[in-house]
């Protein structure tokens, strides 16, 4: 079955201007997270979806970045005045259920965002 | 927050050759370790999801260990092949999200 679909793979913006991430989780998955990998680091929480409402955007760095899951299934990341330090790589997960520490979460390939 | 470490950053080997990398965790309210390999461009691929301590799990030519009393585990290559390359993560759940090493990128030549 299809898996955890991202888009754009690539995305190049510049200082200031506003974006949207976009993922496309598995289907009947109730769970949606965002994590985002910097350059030399792990990947990083950033926001959890359970169905439509955000369980905990603890993540999220500052208030530039706003997620949404209106239906409970496609989500949109999005970041206003974007700044050079917002350059990562984005990736989504989706699980089958809410908190557990055994729910595997499958990833997608991720969206490459360069701020210039 | 849970801190989780990995070594080495990277690793450079020859094809043929086995290696094995290390990840650190607290090892107060262990839950799970959660191994992922992550080539470029593609998403993080699930290795293993590892919860007892002594544990050992294989696929093909990889496989972990992992002591939850003294906090780490540690995932082998034998006979490292090029299709090897990718970045290799260790994560741990802590309430609702995993919380990732800085990863260790390894680099097979043939």
């Amino acid at each position: 079955g299809a898996g955890v679909s991202q888009t754009p793979s690539n995305k190049v913006t510049e200082k200031g201007k506003y974006v949207e991430l976009r993922c496309d989780p598995i289907s009947g998955h109730t769970a949606l997270y965002w994590y985002r990998q910097s350059l030399g680091q792990g990947p990083e929480f950033l926001i959890y979806f359970q169905g439509t409402g955000a369980a905990d955007d603890s993540g999220l760095p500052n208030d530039r970045f706003f997620a949404v899951r209106p239906e409970g299934s496609v989500s949109t990341l999005k970041i206003q005045r974007t700044e050079r330090g917002d350059s990562a790589v984005y990736l989504c997960a989706s699980s089958l259920g809410g908190t557990g520490h055994y729910n595997e979460q499958f990833f997608g390939p991720g969206t490459r965002l360069t701020v210039l | 927050i849970l801190n989780v470490e990995q070594s080495p950053q990277s690793l450079h080997v020859q094809e043929g050759d086995s290696t094995n990398f290390t990840c650190s965790f607290p090892s107060s309210n262990f839950y799970a370790l959660h191994w992922y390999r992550w080539e470029t461009a593609k998403s993080p691929e699930a290795l293993f999801v590892m919860t007892l301590n002594g544990d050992e799990k294989k696929k093909g030519r990889i496989s972990a260990t992992l002591n939850t009393k003294e906090g780490y585990s540690y995932l082998y290559i034998k006979g490292s092949q090029p299709e090897d390359s990718a970045t290799y993560l260790c994560a741990c759940p802590f309430l609702d999200k995993l919380i990732f090493g800085t990863g260790t990128r390894l680099q097979v030549f043939p």
